[in-house]
């Protein structure tokens, strides 16, 4: 069964310092994986999109890594801001799906994050 | 500009009721999905539709049904409301292609009572 797991569940960090965020997956086969910001009340918005080549990816003070033999991810924030908190989703496409850019995916949960100042 | 909007953003309608959200998209997409936030937070795919054809039908109950007018409009209908439809439906919308981004609009928070 393709799952996603993300930890910690949640976090609250002080506005300014760095924080890295978790994924393990059992998605096979494996297509890419995604990190997603779900702000409360809106949908989910991408920050990046790993293929199995990729192993680091950076959107601006968001860095992801992907680890494709571990099946392990990793988003570093870095120089945490007040707009940052959020849930952080991590999101695995499956390789059997030849369709759009959101089929077969499988979400993680997410990482609710809270930026205190 | 809005990339992908949905209507209502919030529903609240009784058990046994029948009910659309309304989805259009302005990102000239040939793909636009429809998925479902439970209670536990996972987002799920319900639908699937490329150029008016369904290709993905997740096991959802024949009461939920996607009606596509065009390529930028894919609409839920919902019949025969029943208590476990409470969600948050997310539509969303892409090119062809397993790398493509997929862009989601705000959501429609339903509540049944």
């Amino acid at each position: 069964k393709n799952q996603v797991e993300q930890s910690p569940q949640s976090l609250i960090i002080l506005e300014g310092k760095n924080c890295t965020l978790q994924c393990n997956y059992t998605v096979s086969p494996f297509s890419n994986l995604r990190w997603y910001k779900q702000d409360t009340g809106r949908g989910p918005v991408s920050l990046t999109i790993m293929t199995f080549s990729e192993n680091t990816k950076s959107n601006g003070r968001y860095t992801a890594t992907l680890d494709a033999d571990t099946k392990q991810s990793s988003l570093h924030i870095t120089a945490s801001q007040l707009s940052d908190s959020a849930s952080y989703i991590c999101v695995v496409r499956a390789g059997r799906y030849s369709g759009g850019g959101a089929d077969g995916l499988t979400f993680g949960k997410g990482t609710h994050l809270i930026i205190q100042p | 500009d809005t990339a992908v909007s949905q209507t209502p953003k919030y529903l609240v309608t009784q058990m046994g009721n029948d009910k659309s959200i309304k989805c259009e998209q302005n990102l000239g997409h040939d793909t636009m999905y429809w998925y479902k936030q439970d209670s536990k937070k996972f987002l799920k795919i319900m639908f699937s539709y490329n150029n008016k054809e369904l290709i993905i039908n997740e096991t959802v109950p024949n009461r939920f049904s996607p009606k596509s007018p065009d390529k930028a409009h894919l609409n839920l209908h919902i019949n025969s409301l029943e208590l476990g439809d409470s969600a948050v439906y997310f539509c969303a919308s892409s090119h062809r292609g397993a790398n493509t981004e997929a862009f989601f609009g705000q959501g429609t928070r339903l509540t049944v009572v």
